[in-house]
């Protein structure tokens, strides 16, 4: 079973942040935290990971919470191009599996 | 993503048939997982290839095979067929250690 928490869905203005929140309340030390988003009809994308500290890539800010039991994917400026369903997922960093929960869809209106 | 390549993009199948699926490396990728996606859930995982030999497997049946090839690429065999097994099959490959996994398009495998 997935060990993360994401609501089923989201709306978001064109041009908004974009914040999309993830519960991973029994994450292990060793387990970095994944973001994923599958654009229909395509495989999943890879967009960020993070395992304690902040990060930011040129697609997106993830930030994880001190006590590391949740996060939230932030999409700075939200386009039209970014609806798509997003999957939080936690490995550990010698593992190759990746679990895929429901994810949360994620439509973004003008 | 880029660099990964699956064929055939679409394939058609009745049942009891057998199916061979592959996936061509993004360069440096030596560990290749197999996922398949029903419509409407997230993938799940099949099993996953490195130095060609299966080191984990997820809850699938035997009919579920793989190969991998000296050159990284990978084959997914489905025998027997089943309606159940119409779904996207994604191949994703990886450099290791806490690096990311890199997915292709998949093949989307219908079974009449």
């Amino acid at each position: 079973d997935a060990k993360t928490t994401q609501p089923p869905s989201m709306d978001c203005a064109e041009g908004r942040a974009a914040n999309l929140p993830c519960n991973h309340s029994t994450i292990s030390g060793n387990e970095y935290v994944y973001w994923y988003r599958q654009i229909h009809s395509q495989g999943p994308q890879y967009i960020i990971h993070g395992l304690k500290n902040n990060e930011t890539n040129e697609m997106a800010s993830l930030i994880i919470t001190e006590d590391r039991k949740s996060s939230t994917l932030i999409l700075p400026h939200a386009t039209l191009r970014d609806t798509a369903v997003y999957y939080c997922i936690v490995r550990p960093w010698e593992g190759g599996k990746l679990i895929f929960g429901q994810g949360t869809e994620l439509s973004v209106k003008p | 993503d880029a660099g990964v390549t699956q064929s055939p993009t679409h394939l058609i199948k009745t049942r009891g048939q057998q199916v061979t699926l592959r996936c061509s490396p993004k360069s440096g990728h030596d560990t290749v997982s197999w996922y398949q996606q029903a419509l409407g859930q997230g993938p799940q995982f099949i099993f996953q290839y490195y130095e060609e030999e299966e080191r984990q497997r997820g809850n699938f049946p035997d009919r579920f095979s793989g190969h991998q090839f000296p050159n990284y690429s990978s084959e997914l065999n489905v025998n027997a067929l089943l309606l159940g097994d119409s779904a996207l099959y994604l191949c994703a490959q990886w450099e290791g250690s806490n690096q990311p996994q890199h997915f292709g398009d998949g093949t989307r495998l219908s079974i009449l």
